[in-house]
């Protein structure tokens, strides 16, 4: 069965580096979107992603952030310069046109 | 703005006990309601859904009935096992949203103990 998958499963960083979380979405879906889950916390809506734009993001997505499909097959998530706070779990998902959305396992972010 | 509030967690349950894990929604607009699972080192994965009011979602023995009038979308088991061990997810979805975002619950950590 076709899954998501992302990469790494855990990034250590220090604060102010440049981190990108990679995303292999499901092949034949169109539709991407980045959350993330602060420990403790709820899961949070960051970006939507489709037709090569942004077509949602939610206010955490700042200036910090930036999504990207650099080919046909990755999805990637770049924050410039990190902060303790960015330490997360960060989940990828995708989707067809009118059907759920497929999560991938998670990137552990830690900010030192 | 929408929001989801599920029961406080963890729970601990012994197998074959009944389930009930409380969620409750706030929503503009007509919102489609998701239970999501999250086992031990993997992904979210949809457990079920309901798209409109009194529809009942059902799958592995989990069932989900979208209330309207009391905004709620509670998941129930009749008898859990212990691989139903898990996080679990309610969360909704409004349609006018361009993006279909997801608003998540806090997530309700089971435990099933033989």
């Amino acid at each position: 069965e076709p899954e998501v998958t992302q990469t790494p499963s855990h990034q250590v960083t220090q604060m102010g580096q440049e981190v990108i979380l990679r995303c292999v979405p499901i092949s034949n879906h169109l539709y991407f979107y980045w959350y993330r889950q602060i420990l403790g916390q709820k899961v949070e809506f960051l970006v939507s992603f489709y037709n090569n734009e942004i077509s949602e993001k939610s206010e955490i997505f700042d200036d910090q952030f930036s999504v990207e499909r650099p080919d046909g097959s990755n999805f990637t998530l770049k924050i410039r310069s990190t902060k303790l706070e960015d330490s997360a779990m960060y989940f990828c998902a995708s989707r067809q046109d009118g059907y759920e959305q497929y999560f991938g396992p998670g990137t552990r972010l830690t900010v030192t | 703005g929408n929001s989801v509030t599920q029961m406080e967690g963890p729970v601990t349950l012994s197998e074959e006990a009944f389930l009930t894990i409380n969620c409750t929604y706030t929503a503009t607009g007509y919102p489609s309601l998701f239970w999501y699972v999250q086992y031990p080192g993997e992904g979210l994965q949809l457990l079920l859904k309901a798209t409109k009011a009194d529809d009942k979602g059902s799958n592995k023995g989990f069932e989900a009935t979208y209330r309207k009038e009391t905004t709620s979308f509670h998941l129930e088991k009749g008898s859990v096992q212990v691989s139903d061990s898990a996080v679990y997810f309610c969360a909704l979805r409004v349609q006018e949203t361009s993006g279909s975002r997801l608003t998540f619950g806090e997530g309700t950590q089971l435990t099933v103990n033989p």
